[in-house]
């Protein structure tokens, strides 16, 4: 059974890098495509980007400025950078497997990252 | 983008009842189209993908179904654990839009 695992700093400061890393494990990174999603409290979910295990990367244009997926495939880990964060990047932040056709199958249970000061 | 709308935003239904929720694509995106069920606290959890394919481990109950541009879920007698917010999301082209949701109360 593939699980993921969100781990990274809750509260970051504003004009800081938010960074998660995405923890996998029952599984191999290897062969699928991986993806970060979020949605702010009481929201709806929006799509980040995602990358795949040889390291070609699709990122949200909404985002694709401040946002950098890399993939560790010998740690089995993926990760997410997000720089000159605002309050409005105050998010529970998933990590999800992804097939080829861009749906998501397994889910990290979530990590809240608070923007503020 | 591809805008995802969800219809309606919320619901009351009663244990067995047949719910149905329809999420219209802005453009055409074939049978790309992925629902998802979250309760509070948790991650979604994939139910349906490419419109009508149930996911390995989710009930007989849940039916996908597509009509142009309009999606269906259906869920064909409502169970307790089911009283979640469903969402849709499209993975026809990048950015890869979700619907704003649905949640399905108890009457």
């Amino acid at each position: 059974q593939v699980q993921l695992q969100e781990s990274g700093p809750g509260l970051v400061k504003p004009s800081e890098t938010l960074s998660l890393i995405c923890t996998v494990s029952g599984g191999s990174i290897n062969t699928y495509y991986w993806s970060w999603i979020r949605q702010a409290p009481g929201k709806g979910l929006e799509w980040i980007g995602s990358i795949y295990y040889s390291g070609s990367t699709n990122y949200n244009p909404s985002l694709r400025s401040r946002v950098t997926i890399s993939i560790d495939t010998a740690k089995n880990q993926f990760s997410l950078k997000l720089t000159s964060v605002t309050a409005a990047d105050t998010a529970v932040y998933y990590c999800a497997r992804t097939w080829q056709q861009y749906h998501f199958d397994y889910w990290g249970q979530g990590a809240l990252v608070i923007v503020s000061s | 983008d591809i805008q995802m709308t969800q219809s309606p935003s919320s619901l009351s239904a009663s244990v067995g009842d047949r719910v149905t929720i329809t999420c219209r694509a802005s453009q055409s995106i074939s049978f790309f189209l992925n629902w998802y069920q979250q309760t509070p606290g948790r991650a979604p959890k994939l139910l349906i993908f490419a419109a009508s394919n149930l996911q390995t481990g989710v009930p007989s109950r849940f039916r996908g179904s597509e009509s142009g541009t309009d999606f269906t879920l259906t869920i064909t007698s409502l169970q307790p654990e089911d009283f979640a917010t469903y969402y849709c999301q499209q993975s026809y082209s990048s950015p890869f839009t979700f619907g704003g949701g649905t949640k399905v109360e108890i009457k």
